[in-house]
């Protein structure tokens, strides 16, 4: 089947801190999505992707899908305690297939 | 805002029970998904459902697994015969078409077989 590879696995920083994490495939897709995960909750979507070459922005969010249309990343700027989660990004095309989750701690 | 919801959110089922769980996707959503997550691991695809027939499954998706959409509005899997490494949390996904849409998860149910 279709591989993520999602990095960084965990990441602790600093409030105030800028994020960066990204993901790439073997495979193309033709969406991109980033989810965050909370403890004992489902994953809930932050920011959906399209077309290749797509910059997208939500609040302090920001992903891009790659041009090859194998990867994408996503920052989070400014960090804020409530940040703290796993971060999944899933490559669409008839099913979701998910990265394997980076933790993000931000220490205040 | 319209959610997925899912029931119940914890079960507890002795090992070989029949357990069922339960979903109500979103209502104008035509494709629907299981996925499952082990504790502390990567969420996996089970299976994908669209006009009353599974279009994909995964390899995870046994005879042990079925879906069915008994009504207009639920969306249940079925796990036959529980097996210990059956636990693990179960969500359920919907979204409007197959391609090019974003899909929205359910809280979860965490089946423990014991």
């Amino acid at each position: 089947g279709q591989q993520l590879n999602q990095s960084p696995q965990s990441m602790f920083i600093q409030e105030g801190e800028d994020v960066s994490m990204n993901c790439t495939s073997s495979s193309i897709f033709n969406t991109w999505l980033w989810y965050k995960q909370e403890p004992g909750e489902g994953p809930v979507l932050l920011i959906a992707l399209y077309k290749a070459g797509e910059l997208t922005s939500n609040g302090r969010l920001t992903a891009q899908f790659g041009i090859t249309r194998k990867d994408s990343f996503l920052n989070i700027s400014a960090s804020i305690p409530s940040d703290v989660g796993i971060y999944f990004c899933a490559g669409s095309a008839r099913q979701l297939t998910f990265g394997s989750g980076t933790q993000l701690t931000v220490l205040p | 805002e319209p959610e997925v919801t899912q029931t119940p959110s914890h079960q507890v089922t002795q090992m070989g029970q029949e357990v069922i769980l339960r979903c109500v996707p979103i209502s104008n959503h035509l494709y629907f998904y299981w996925y499952r997550q082990i504790l502390g691991q990567k969420v996996e695809f089970l299976v994908s459902f669209y006009n009353n027939e599974i279009s994909e499954k995964s390899e995870i998706f046994d005879d042990q697994f079925s879906v069915e959409r008994p009504d207009g509005s639920n969306f249940t899997l079925k796990i036959r015969s529980t097996k210990l490494e059956d636990s693990a949390m179960y969500f359920c996904a919907s979204r409007v078409s197959e391609r090019g849409t974003e899909a929205f998860f359910g809280q979860g149910t965490r089946l423990t077989v014991v």
